[in-house]
């Protein structure tokens, strides 16, 4: 079984709907990250958590919102989808260190139309 | 602040050919730096890292990189292509601080032809 998992891998929606990308992992990491991925930007960081407790914005968080639910869960939420919100969205875990491996899960598609 | 550029968004090798990609990084303390690869439809895996020692890292499927502080480069290399290795590569490195945050080049895509 895949140590990172997201639902669902694919998604299309509408201008203005909710919606709710998962992420879990069975990795025992405390850390845990979304990026969204645009063709020639690279990956960005929207949210990231050290811990249940921790939730901090990335580079990009306008217009998501995150929940830390428990250890092996993050997940991000769209609060009102907008179409420059469609990408590849992937969720990463990695232990403490700085020089630690993040490992990502298969992403989900967005597509807002 | 820390980034990454990478010289290239394609890069096109024939089988058997040296595969070279280019990464280049400005960061205000000693860097970690990170290649992963994206195969089509899947999600980034760790290729290889430099943390400290060695400047010279190896990785997984034959592919290799050299820290070279001086000029503040991270290239990623393998001697011979396989067509197996048509693929995104990020070349990444892991800002200053406790988050263990990455920032990542805007990417190569490498194709691989007979």
């Amino acid at each position: 079984d895949a140590d990172v998992t997201q639902t669902p891998r694919n998604r299309i929606t509408k201008t203005g709907k909710r919606i709710m990308l998962e992420c879990s992992q069975t990795k025992g990491h405390d850390r845990m990250y979304w990026y969204r991925q645009d063709p020639g930007l690279g990956l960005r960081l929207i949210y990231y958590s050290f811990d249940v407790k921790d939730i901090n914005k990335g580079e990009i968080s306008d217009g998501y919102s995150v929940s830390r639910q428990a250890q092996a869960k993050f997940s991000l939420s769209l609060e009102s989808a907008i179409p420059n919100q469609t990408a590849l969205y992937f969720c990463a875990t990695s232990a403490t260190n700085r020089e630690e491996t993040q490992y990502f899960g298969p992403g989900t598609r967005l597509l807002v139309l | 602040a820390q980034s990454v550029t990478q010289l290239g968004s394609h890069v096109s090798v024939s089988e058997g050919a040296l595969v070279l990609l280019r990464c280049n990084y400005s960061s205000s303390v000693p860097p970690y730096l990170f290649w992963y690869v994206q195969y089509p439809n899947q999600g980034l895996q760790l290729l290889l890292k430099y943390t400290t020692g060695a400047t010279l890292v190896k990785g997984i499927n034959g592919f290799e990189a050299e820290f070279k502080k001086s000029e503040t480069s991270f290239h990623l290399t393998k001697p011979s292509a396989h067509m197996s290795d048509a693929a995104e590569y990020f070349c990444a490195v892991s800002e200053a601080g406790g988050y263990n945050k990455l920032i990542f080049g805007a990417g190569t895509r490498l194709a691989v032809h007979p």
